[in-house]
């Protein structure tokens, strides 16, 4: 099956422990991309990739890094959380520009 | 700056019924635009693709136009199921090079039995 997956689901951390979260798709796909949802705000991007060892800043990547070694993974990390990044994050993939983009079930992360 | 709206915030109807979601953007110069549907405490689902040269797409129920001149589109479903029940984003793609995907805040669409 067709799909992105993000580990983990939930998530709760203290401020300052760095932390993973992890993305994956299986259907080869050039572009990744990173979201953060928020109530109000919307789905706003923290950073993109369009392919391996290629990436670039969204509209909000302070506190984030990401990295794409392999085609198929796009782990998030936060080297050091704050309570400000505490939301819903989403992670999407797409063939290219001019297809639809799939994105994974979500996680929540809570910084406390 | 691209900015999509979408209005209402939140739509209830009873079963049965016909409905349109409406999704404006500001800014004409997309690559294409696409409708999610969102149920809480799940991911994105990806219902309809639009590609900028398209004027509507179909599937099932569901009925995508875009009009890129006015920058609007509307998502049509028929006959309208409790199933429906959820949020629904639209996004577009702009034509400049980071893949970013803009949404709007969404329609939460609430199907009365």
């Amino acid at each position: 099956e067709a799909q992105v997956t993000q580990n983990p689901r939930y998530l709760i951390t203290v401020t300052g422990k760095k932390l993973t979260v992890t993305c994956s798709q299986n259907m080869n796909h050039e572009y990744m991309s990173w979201y953060r949802q928020d109530p109000g705000l919307g789905l706003r991007q923290i950073y993109y990739s369009m392919n391996v060892e290629v990436t670039d800043k969204g509209d909000v990547p302070e506190g984030y890094k990401v990295s794409r070694k392999e085609k198929r993974n796009f782990p998030l990390i936060l080297e050091s959380p704050s309570p400000n990044q505490t939301s819903l994050y989403f992670c999407a993939s797409s063939l290219d520009r001019d297809y639809e983009a799939f994105f994974g079930q979500g996680t929540r992360l809570t910084v406390v | 700056k691209q900015e999509v709206t979408q209005i209402p915030a939140a739509l209830s109807v009873p079963e049965g019924e016909n409905l349109v979601l409406n999704c404006s953007f500001t800014d004409s110069a997309i690559y294409n635009l696409q409708w999610f549907r969102q149920d809480p405490g799940k991911g994105l689902t990806s219902l309809l693709l639009i590609q900028s040269s398209q004027r509507e797409q179909t599937s099932g129920r569901l009925n995508a136009s875009l009009d890129k001149s006015s920058g609007r589109s509307t998502l049509y479903i028929a006959a309208s199921q409790p199933g429906d029940s959820a949020t629904y984003l639209c996004a577009v793609k702009t034509n400049f090079g980071n893949e970013k995907l803009t949404f709007g805040t969404g329609t939460r669409l609430t199907i009365i039995p």
